[in-house]
């Protein structure tokens, strides 16, 4: 069964370090997400990115983070210069459709010292 | 923001039994309602959906229902097993965005052999 895959499973970061967290989403997937979950809070929603392009961001998703999609399988999410509250679990989802059901790969937990 | 809330942190039950696990919603524009389910150290996994149009879909042992008056949704889990153990999470779409869902803080089920 087709899945969403995510590296590294870990990242341990100074303060003011550039990370890129790196997914590849399920093949014939449209539609791309990244979402984080802080320690006990609930999933937030960062970006979606479709047809090459950011189609919609949160307040969160500020002038520090991008997101790129450098081929036809991987898709990023870059953080410029990582502080203390960039610390969570990043979650990267696919979806065929917008607002169908996404599937969510297994996260990336930044931990930023 | 509250937009979606779970408003029971934690929920036991005896395997066997029913899982009842409920969500509600504040904002009427809400048009797709999913619940996911979350392991430790996974990501969220897609379980059930709901279009505003229907008051109710079924899938094995899952149901949800939608009280769309009340703005309240609820899964049941029928006969609940101690594999189904974990984080249940409600997230909802407005049917405008590019498919960013909303997630309510999850509750954490726990089925007792």
């Amino acid at each position: 069964e087709p899945e969403v895959t995510q590296t590294p499973s870990h990242q341990v970061t100074q303060m003011g370090q550039e990370v890129i967290l790196r997914c590849v989403p399920i093949s014939n997937h449209l539609y791309f997400y990244w979402y984080r979950q802080i320690l006990g809070q609930k999933v937030e929603f960062l970006v979606s990115f479709y047809n090459n392009e950011i189609s919609e961001k949160s307040e969160i998703f500020d002038d520090q983070f991008s997101v790129e999609r450098p081929d036809g399988s991987n898709f990023t999410l870059k953080i410029r210069s990582t502080k203390l509250e960039d610390s969570a679990m990043y979650f990267c989802a696919s979806s065929k459709l917008a607002g169908a059901e996404q599937f969510f790969g297994p996260g990336t937990r930044l931990t930023v010292l | 923001d509250q937009q979606v809330k779970q408003n029971s942190p934690s929920l036991s039950v005896q395997e066997g039994r029913i899982s009842i696990l409920n969500c509600d919603y504040t904002n009427s524009m809400f048009d797709y309602f999913l619940w996911y389910k979350k392991y430790p150290a996974e990501g969220p996994t897609f379980l059930i959906s709901i279009s505003s149009i229907k008051d109710k879909n079924e899938d094995g042992r899952f149901t949800v229902f939608l009280n769309k008056s009340a703005k309240h949704l609820s899964l049941h889990i029928v006969p609940s097993q101690p594999g189904d153990s974990a984080v249940y999470f409600c997230a909802a779409w407005d049917g405008t965005s590019y498919g960013k869902l909303t997630f309510g803080q999850g509750t954490i089920l726990t089925v007792h052999p």
